[in-house]
Parts: C-alpha cells; structure tokens; sequence
C-alpha cells in the first residue's frame, strides 16, 4: 500500500498569505495520479485538484498543484478566509489512500 | 447538479449491522464508480469500498474484506454499503462519493454529506 505523508501537520497563517502544503508517497505514484481535497468542519470534502496538476471545476486559480513521482504540493497564492480548512491529498494510481491531512488555520 | 443523499447511519451494538444507502441524482449513475469513503471523529479520510459502474467489479480496503459488501442498484440509481460484525473501530461518518469515470482510475468528484454510524453498546 502506499502510504501518503503530508506536512506540516498545521500551519498557521494570516489571510493574504501564500501556502504550500506538500504531499509526499512511499513509492512512486503511478501515472501522477493524485488528487487534493478540501475539508471544511461538518462538511464533506471537495475535490480541489486531480491529475497533479488540474483544477476541478469552479475551483478558483488561486489553487494550483504540482509534482511528480513521490513529491507533490499543493500551493494557494493570497489566502481568503474561506480557505482555512483541512487538505487531504489522495493518490489513485495504485488502489485508493489518503494523506493524514495538514489543516490550514487563521494565525 | 450531481447529488448524493445517505442514509441509513445510526447506532448499532457491536457485532451487529447496518445497511448504508446512497441516492444519486443528476448524472448518468450506470457510467460512474461509486465508493464509500470513512472519517472516525476527529480523524483523516479512509477509503472502504467501491462499485464499479457496470456494478461487476466491486474493491474493499483490508478491514472491509469478509465483513462489507459494496452494491448498486441502477434501477434506484442507489449504492448500498452492507456492513457486518461492526467493532468499534468502525464508528465514523461515511461519506458517499461518485467516481471521475466508470472505472479505474479514479478520484472523487462529488461527495455525499455523510451518515453517521456509531458502534457502541
């Protein structure tokens, strides 16, 4: 099984600021086939990115995602207030599994 | 707009079972995979299962072999998740969530709101 780890666990950060939040597989993911999602409390998630790079439909282009192989990253340029939330990544190039989560919070 | 509906959570004894239901609406349900995606209080997301769009191929993470059984029902455009000898460690909200395409690969995109299932006595 490939296992997804994300860090930081948290970072805390003031609206306007930039974000990177990075994703990184015990093997390499096949075919670049990873996704992020987006977690806001009591919420389901929302697809955010797919194949790395793609953004989901309305998802704004503040969102981008990049990498290859076993090291991804998800950035968010100028921060809102409706990003605060927790970003999984989830590789589905080889079965199904998700990354523990780096939650995002207003400093 | 694509919309996915669960029910069927509540509290169950250990050991017992609980059927999952999950409505779908506003896509063509035949041409998708549809899964079962878990969040345990305060936890990350795990994957549990998914169906295939033809509903011939189903998948289970480890600990859903032999206890759950993924199914669809195209005539209802509905996923069912049957689960069997619940521990406590299945205690989570389960989210219902459509497959990119109608088989693999495959992300999720759209998800259900969840139903809570509480395995307590």
């Amino acid at each position: 099984e490939i296992v997804l780890t994300q860090s930081p666990g948290t970072l805390s950060l003031s609206p306007g600021e930039g974000a990177t939040l990075s994703c990184r597989a015990s093997q390499s993911v096949t075919n670049n086939n990873l996704a992020w999602y987006q977690q806001k409390p009591g919420q389901a998630p929302r697809l955010l990115i797919y194949a790395t790079s793609s953004r989901a439909a309305d998802i704004p282009d503040r969102f981008s995602g990049s990498g290859s192989g076993t090291d991804f990253a998800l950035t968010i340029t100028r921060l809102e207030p409706d990003d605060f939330a927790v970003y999984y990544c989830q590789q589905y190039g080889t079965s199904r599994t998700f990354g523990q989560g780096t939650k995002v919070e207003i400093k | 707009e694509v919309q996915l509906v669960e029910s069927g959570g509540g509290l169950v004894q250990p050991g017992g079972s609980l059927r999952l239901s999950c409505a779908a609406s506003g896509f063509t349900f035949d041409n998708y995979v549809m899964a079962w995606v878990r969040q345990a209080p305060g936890k990350g997301l795990e994957w549990v299962s998914a169906i295939s769009g033809s509903g011939y191929s189903t998948y289970y993470t480890d600990y859903a072999k032999g206890r759950f059984t993924i199914s669809r029902d195209k005539s209802k455009d509905t996923v069912y998740l049957q689960m069997s000898s619940l521990s406590v460690d299945d205690t989570a909200a389960y989210f219902c969530a459509k497959g990119s395409g109608s088989t693999w690969p495959y992300f999720f995109d759209s998800w259900g709101q969840g139903t809570l299932v509480t395995v307590s006595s």
